[in-house]
């Protein structure tokens, strides 16, 4: 199985922070990586999919690199709006589809 | 506009068996497929597995291989999950999501059933 391992688990930011989130993969996924944006009582969002590329709709102060065994989502000045969990994905494998541990953004 | 619609919550006995569905509307629904994804309280997301829509083709998550089944009916629109055997264990979430099986991963999803287990 391919591991997805999210670093921090919590981070702590103020309204206008730029931050940063880490996904490594256990193996190489090419860029076959999607980062899910959850808020409590709601189904998860897509926000960014092939690792780079934004999902439509999705503000662009969202934005996400990184290829191989590392990955990155940045969210380049944090808006109320995004204090949530967000969690990577890899699609490289379907036997099985891994998730992240999860990263939730807090308000500091 | 493109939505997936979940049966509502469920309370079950330990050793019951729970089927959710999820129907689809507002696009071609035999053109992808569809993962089911669970989170039990407090905890992340599990991938339980992927149907195809067109082929019936499943994918299962090897630690509930033997107590799940996918189906979708076309003609419906709707993918179906059945879990049996229940445990405590299983009491969660349960989201369906639109998924190629390929790019760009999960798209839409629906609203969430909970199962909650419980003797």
């Amino acid at each position: 199985d391919i591991q997805m391992t999210q670093s921090p688990s919590t981070l702590s930011a103020s309204v206008g922070d730029r931050v940063t989130i880490t996904c490594r993969a256990s193996q190489s996924i090419g860029s076959w990586l999607a980062w899910y944006q959850e808020k409590p009582g709601k189904a998860p969002k897509l926000l960014i999919y092939d690792a780079s590329s934004l999902e439509s709709g999705v503000p662009s102060r969202f934005s996400g690199s990184g290829s191989g065994t590392e990955f990155t989502l940045t969210i380049s000045s944090l808006q109320p709006d995004d204090f949530a969990t967000y969690y990577c994905q890899q699609y490289n494998s379907y036997s099985p589809l891994t998730f992240g541990g999860g990263t939730k953004v807090e308000i500091k | 506009q493109v939505q997936l619609v979940q049966s509502g919550a469920e309370v079950k006995k330990p050793g019951a068996s729970v089927k959710v569905s999820c129907k689809a509307s507002g696009y071609s629904f035999n053109n992808y497929g569809v993962s089911w994804v669970r989170q039990a309280p407090g905890q992340g997301l599990e991938w339980m597995g992927w149907i195809s829509a067109y082929t019936g083709n499943t994918n299962y998550a090897q630690n509930l291989q033997g107590r799940v089944t996918m189906t979708t009916d076309t003609s419906a629109s709707t993918a179906y999950i059945e879990l049996r055997s229940l445990t405590s264990d299983d009491t969660a979430v349960y989201y369906c999501a639109r998924d190629r099986g390929s790019s760009p991963g999960m798209d839409v999803w629906g609203q969430g059933t909970t199962v909650t287990v419980s003797s």
